[in-house]
C-alpha cells in the first residue's frame, strides 16, 4: 500500500540558509500534518492543513511557513536556519474526521 | 490542554517475557488515544488506537492496550516480546478535531536475548 512520501530524506544546511521539505500524502488523504522531533525528544506538532487551508497551528516558528497544494502535497519552508532547527521532520496524512494520522519516514535536517 | 506522560524512559525485558508500557493522559473530553512505534531512523508506525467502545483494543504485531478512564491510562501490553520489538514507543492523544497529536516522551524498549 502507498505510504506518505517525504523528500529529501536527509538535508544538510548552513546557518541562515533556507530549506524546503516536501510531503506527498497517501492517495485520497485530504489532511497533512507536520511535526518536529528534536534529538531524544518526542514529536512536536507544527501545523496542519485540510483541503489546502491551514487547519491548526502548533509551535511553529515565524521563520517557518507551509502550504498544501492542489494535488494535496505539502511543503514546509524554513528560512534563516538555526542550529536548533536540526531535527527529524515528520509529515503525516489522514482523512478529515477519521482522526488517524499515518506518518512518513521523516526528513532529517542538520544545520551546521 | 492535553498532555501525555510515559513514566518509563527505558525498559529492558528478556525475549519471551511479557511487556507493559505505561501511559497516562490528560484531556478534558473523551480522548482519542494512540500507540506508535519508532525504530531507529524510521518513521512512526501506528500500533493501535482507541476512540470509543471496548476498552481493550488489539493492534498489530500482537500488541494490545487497555483504556482505563478512572486512571486516565492507556497501557500497552504484549504477552511475549520478540527481539524485533526493540524500538521506541510513543503514546499519543489526539484532540477531538483530529488536528494534532500530543505525544508522550517515549519509552525505549530493549530486548535481552
Amino acid at each position: 500500500a502507498a505510504g506518505v512520501i517525504q523528500s529529501p530524506r536527509h538535508l544538510i544546511k548552513e546557518k541562515r540558509e533556507t530549506a524546503t521539505l516536501k510531503c506527498y500524502p497517501i492517495p485520497r488523504h485530504d489532511t497533512v500534518y507536520w511535526y518536529q522531533q528534536g534529538p531524544g525528544q518526542d514529536p512536536q506538532f507544527l501545523i496542519s492543513f485540510y483541503e489546502k487551508m491551514q487547519s491548526d497551528k502548533g509551535s511553529i516558528p515565524d521563520r517557518f511557513s507551509a502550504q498544501q497544494f492542489s494535488d494535496y502535497h505539502s511543503e514546509l519552508n524554513m528560512s534563516s536556519l538555526e542550529l536548533g532547527d536540526s531535527a527529524l521532520y515528520f509529515c503525516a496524512s489522514g482523512v478529515a474526521g477519521r482522526n488517524i494520522q499515518y506518518f512518513g519516514a521523516g526528513t532529517r535536517l542538520s544545520v551546521l | 490542554a492535553q498532555s501525555v506522560t510515559q513514566p518509563d524512559i527505558h525498559i529492558t525485558v528478556s525475549e519471551g517475557a511479557s511487556l507493559e508500557l505505561r501511559c497516562n493522559y490528560s484531556y478534558g473530553a473523551t480522548p482519542y488515544l494512540f500507540w506508535y512505534v519508532q525504530s531507529p531512523g524510521q518513521g512512526l508506525q501506528l500500533l493501535l488506537k482507541y476512540f470509543s467502545g471496548d476498552t481493550l483494543v488489539q493492534g498489530i504485531k500482537g500488541f494490545e492496550a487497555e483504556f482505563k478512564r478512572s486512571q486516565s491510562s492507556f497501557n500497552l501490553r504484549k504477552p511475549s516480546v520478540h527481539w524485533s520489538d526493540a524500538a521506541e514507543y510513543f503514546c499519543a492523544v489526539g484532540n477531538n478535531a483530529g488536528n494534532m497529536l500530543t505525544f508522550g516522551g517515549g519509552t525505549r524498549l530493549m530486548v535481552k536475548p
